[in-house]
């Protein structure tokens, strides 16, 4: 496994629910990143935190809410999400340098019923 | 616009033959590239990647890619094929002029089948 983990690994939640993705990287990077990864589609960027600040957000839906509280951690909070929003969430970092490569975590799985 | 495009959605190739992933590529400027492997329910895992100098790059698993300028190509290769580098495999893309922390541009993936 790589130095990036994610927590949970598999979720399943109604649409009413709220709940947290986890991420924590122990690489010493000052970028991080969410991707959805959806079946047959590809890779989508979703939000990019620099220095803790936010960068980057593509035109993601409010009813998901990043969290960057120290350059270690990201969360990813969920609230009333639809079951289009099922899909493989992965977290990523990065040294801030263009010719770095990302290190990912293995993803948390989530169902939306 | 950066873009990144993986004609094939799989290649399937024998055990013991050369595989060849085929990628493309459009930036503004002079190209940062790399190749990511995914096995089945796991996050991508790095390969290899381009930055500047020789144009073959060699990586992980015996991988190697071969940067091509004036084909905007970067093809992701391995002279003998293995049962266990079936995977799906993402090609991606930073512009090197781009702002430090932009993320990288991915391909839709390559699904490699190998067979016995």
């Amino acid at each position: 496994e790589t130095g990036v983990t994610q927590t949970p690994r598999h979720l399943v939640m109604g649409m009413t629910n709220k709940k947290s993705l986890k991420c924590e990287q122990h690489l010493g990077h000052n970028a991080m990143y969410w991707y959805k990864q959806s079946a047959k589609k590809p890779l989508e960027l979703m939000f990019v935190y620099s220095l803790e600040e936010r960068v980057e957000n593509n035109s993601v839906p409010s009813r998901f809410s990043p969290e960057c509280p120290n350059s270690s951690h990201l969360f990813l909070h969920l609230h009333t999400l639809q079951p289009e929003d099922s899909a493989l969430y992965l977290c990523a970092s990065s040294q801030l340098l263009a010719g770095d490569e990302q290190f990912f975590g293995p993803g948390t799985r989530l169902t939306v019923l | 616009a950066q873009s990144v495009a993986q004609p094939e959605d799989q290649v399937n190739v024998a055990e013991g033959n050369p595989l060849t992933v085929k990628c493309t590529y459009s930036v503004s400027g002079n190209p940062y590239l790399f190749w990511y492997v995914q096995y089945p329910n796991r996050g991508l895992q790095f390969l290899l990647k381009y930055i500047t100098g020789d144009n073959l790059v060699k990586g992980s698993y015996g991988f190697e890619a071969e940067f091509n300028k004036s084909q905007t190509s970067f093809h992701l290769k391995k002279p003998s094929a293995l049962v266990s580098d079936s995977a799906l495999y993402f090609c991606a893309v930073r512009d090197m002029d781009a702002q430090a922390g932009t993320a990288l541009i991915f391909g839709k993936g390559t699904t490699l089948s190998v067979s016995s």
